[in-house]
């Protein structure tokens, strides 16, 4: 079981906002990077260390967190952003070890 | 530009060892702070991160794979090798490696390889 949790789905209706959550002990102490995976696709990082994003991704993505729960929010969903969505961050003891969440499945409707 | 790829057989029976490369380009493991990490992904199910390679030659691995596990690089060829004895049929999965970056103490895995599939199977 993986120590950081998702909700295995959740939909959002075209141009609406979604927030899709993360939750574990370890993101009081570490923050969150999300990953976009379309099927056949390798993960693609889509915010860092909270609330950054890489080159290339649009600004409608964003990240926040607080307490033991990090978020990725989507404002203006977009057919596109039709994906599974992982969390990762820093096993919660302190080790250098990467840990995923179990995914959430995003259908824009 | 940052680019990985994996290889490695598309195969492997029960009880043998699996050696998968990931050969990479538009960066250096001899690098402060760069690292390389392979994650695997079965079919359906979620993402399960397995090692990671630093710069410096530490090496971590996910505790309920560390037995099976080793990771190595070859600075000078731009390659990071992971073996996996033992393999079984559970251990069938889509194999990725990313270039993985640390800010504030977390880390992220910011360029991905494509992927290799593995399946187990006699």
């Amino acid at each position: 079981s993986s120590e950081l949790t998702q909700d295995p789905a959740v939909s959002v209706a075209l141009g609406q906002t979604v927030r899709i959550t993360c939750q574990g002990d370890g993101l009081r102490r570490y923050s969150a990077s999300w990953y976009q995976q379309k099927p056949g696709q390798a993960p693609l990082l889509v915010i860092y260390d909270k609330n950054n994003r890489p080159s290339g991704i649009p600004d409608r993505f964003s990240g926040s967190g607080s307490g033991n729960t990090a978020s990725l929010t989507i404002t203006g969903a977009q057919a596109e952003d039709e994906a599974d969505y992982y969390c990762n961050s820093r096993e919660r003891k302190g080790n250098h070890f990467v840990v995923f969440g179990g995914g959430t499945k995003l259908t824009v409707l | 530009q940052v680019t990985l790829r994996e290889s490695g057989p598309a195969l492997v029976k029960p009880t043998q060892t699996l050696t998968l490369t990931c050969t990479f380009s538009g960066f250096s493991l001899s690098t402060y702070e760069m690292r390389v990490s392979w994650i695997r992904q079965p079919p359906g199910k979620a993402l399960e991160w397995l090692a990671r390679i630093d710069w410096d030659d530490d090496e971590f691995y996910s505790p309920s794979l560390r037995t099976r596990l080793t990771v190595s690089k070859d600075t000078s060829k731009n390659q990071v090798v992971l073996t996996m004895t033992n393999m079984d049929p559970i251990d069938t999965a889509t194999y990725y490696c990313a270039r993985t970056r640390s800010d504030s103490g977390t880390y992220y895995l910011d360029f991905w390889g494509q992927g290799t599939p593995v399946t187990v199977s006699s």
